[in-house]
């Protein structure tokens, strides 16, 4: 069965600065698709940036980028000059190629952008 | 920008009462799923949907559990005798296709069994 592990809880940053977030995940398959979903208070989660494990070049969505290491089964997420509305749970989640359409999440990470 | 709703917010139960949770999923997608996450836990898949049938269950996804697309636009979570561990925030999500497609959630329904 595939796993996502968030090993950072919590993280902080101050405001404009750079944080990066990790994801390690376990799978036996080649082609799956990688996400980062972002959960204000709020509570309605958000995709924040995907990336296809076919895919060398890592993702990029403004301030966001992820840094994809398929060998590694990593997947972190950098965010560039953080702002307060960045303040968020941040869930890593899988989801395989073909059969399977379920989003495999991971624990989540609470980042607090202090200004 | 169309969004994914769910009705009730909040839903407080006596253990062992039925209750359904609604949603309506935005309206040109195809596939819908039900996710819950228990407090302080990660969000855990239930079960997908697709063409009017179920298309995948989580082991957590028993017999008390069912699923429906009564009319073309909602789409319905029903747990037949709430259990305490049963407490949890529940969210549906729809997408358009499969594989890198997105899938957008609702805002969830917190469902609590007294």
């Amino acid at each position: 069965a595939q796993t996502v592990t968030q090993s950072q809880p919590e993280m902080s940053v101050q405001e404009a600065e750079t944080v990066t977030l990790s994801c390690t995940y376990d799978t036996s398959e080649s082609d799956y698709y990688l996400f980062w979903y972002k959960q204000p208070p709020s509570r309605q989660m958000i995709l924040v940036i995907r990336q296809e494990a076919y895919k060398q070049q890592n993702a990029t969505e403004n301030r966001f980028s992820v840094n994809f290491q398929k060998a590694a089964k990593s997947f972190s997420l950098k965010i560039s000059d953080s702002q307060l509305g960045d303040a968020a749970m941040y869930f890593c989640a899988y989801r395989r190629e073909g059969g399977s359409e379920k989003l495999v999440f991971g624990k989540g990470t609470k980042l607090t952008v202090n200004p | 920008e169309p969004e994914v709703t769910q009705t009730p917010s909040h839903q407080v139960t006596q253990m062992g009462q039925e209750v359904i949770l609604r949603c309506v999923p935005i309206s040109n997608h195809l596939y819908f799923y039900w996710y819950r996450q228990i407090l302080g836990q990660k969000v855990e898949f239930l079960v997908s949907f697709y063409n009017n049938e179920i298309s995948e269950k989580s082991e957590i996804f028993d017999d008390q559990f069912s699923v429906e697309r009564p009319d073309g636009s909602n789409f319905t979570l029903k747990i037949r005798s709430t259990k305490l561990e049963d407490s949890a925030m529940y969210f549906c999500a729809s997408s358009e296709g499969l594989a890198v497609n997105e899938q957008f959630f609702g805002p969830g329904t917190r469902l609590t069994v007294l």
